[in-house]
């Protein structure tokens, strides 16, 4: 079974701070990774995503995410946060099988203090 | 290109009333699921279909909860009764997967549920 753990359910980072956003998965099978944001009343859009062909990915709004086999992990991050980067980021999964519904996280709300 | 319309955008009604979602994805899109989200959560899959057959509705509480996707396009997901716990956000989201393996999926607003 395929399953995604987001540590941290708020993170809370001055303007121009670091962004760290952190996802563990477990999969059975390598595994297809995303990083979806979603903004308040709205739907979710993506913001990256891990196809097996380059462990660091980069995503739109300045996001990269490095896929790391030896830590099940796809920590999201930003070298600099914006006040518009507040929103609520999942991580999700899903393999490559016929099935191919997306396994979600909990969430992180990311909030951006001035 | 227009994306995932959803509709209602809100809708509250009390429990044990009945309640209907309908969604029209990315023209094209042969597969469309329905998600729930649940406040504090993640979405949770209810059913995916590919064009117009069930490929995993195994999540959907089917004593109470519907989808049809009648000629592959357009879906409606129907609530009857509805209980408490059915407040949430309910997604669509659909995607091309014909072939490939990676499955990027686009995501309607949704429609948030309330129900009294």
């Amino acid at each position: 079974a395929q399953s995604v753990t987001q540590l941290g359910s708020h993170v809370s980072v001055s303007e121009g701070a670091l962004v760290l956003l952190r996802c563990n998965y477990s999969s059975s099978v390598p595994p297809y990774l995303f990083w979806y944001v979603q903004y308040p009343n709205q739907g979710l859009q993506l913001l990256l995503k891990y196809t097996s062909a380059a462990t660091l990915v980069k995503g739109i709004n300045g996001f990269e995410a490095e896929f790391k086999k030896s830590e099940t992990s796809f920590h999201l991050t930003k070298p600099s946060a914006h006040m518009s980067d507040a929103a609520e980021y999942f991580c999700a999964v899903h393999m490559d099988t016929g099935r191919r519904a997306l396994t979600f996280g909990s969430g992180t709300r990311l909030q951006v203090q001035p | 290109e227009a994306g995932v319309a959803q509709s209602p955008r809100y809708k509250i009604i009390e429990k044990r009333q009945s309640v209907a979602f309908w969604c029209n994805p990315i023209s094209g899109h042969a597969t469309l699921y329905w998600y729930q989200q649940i406040l504090g959560q993640g979405p949770k899959l209810l059913i995916q279909f590919q064009n117009n057959g069930v490929v995993d509705d195994s999540q959907l509480p089917k004593d109470r909860f519907s989808a049809e996707r009648l000629k592959g396009v357009d879906s409606t997901l129907k609530i009857q009764p509805a209980k408490l716990e059915d407040s949430a956000v309910y997604l669509c989201a659909s995607s091309l997967v014909a072939g490939g393996s990676v499955n990027e999926q686009f995501f309607g607003p949704g429609t948030r549920l309330t129900v009294l």
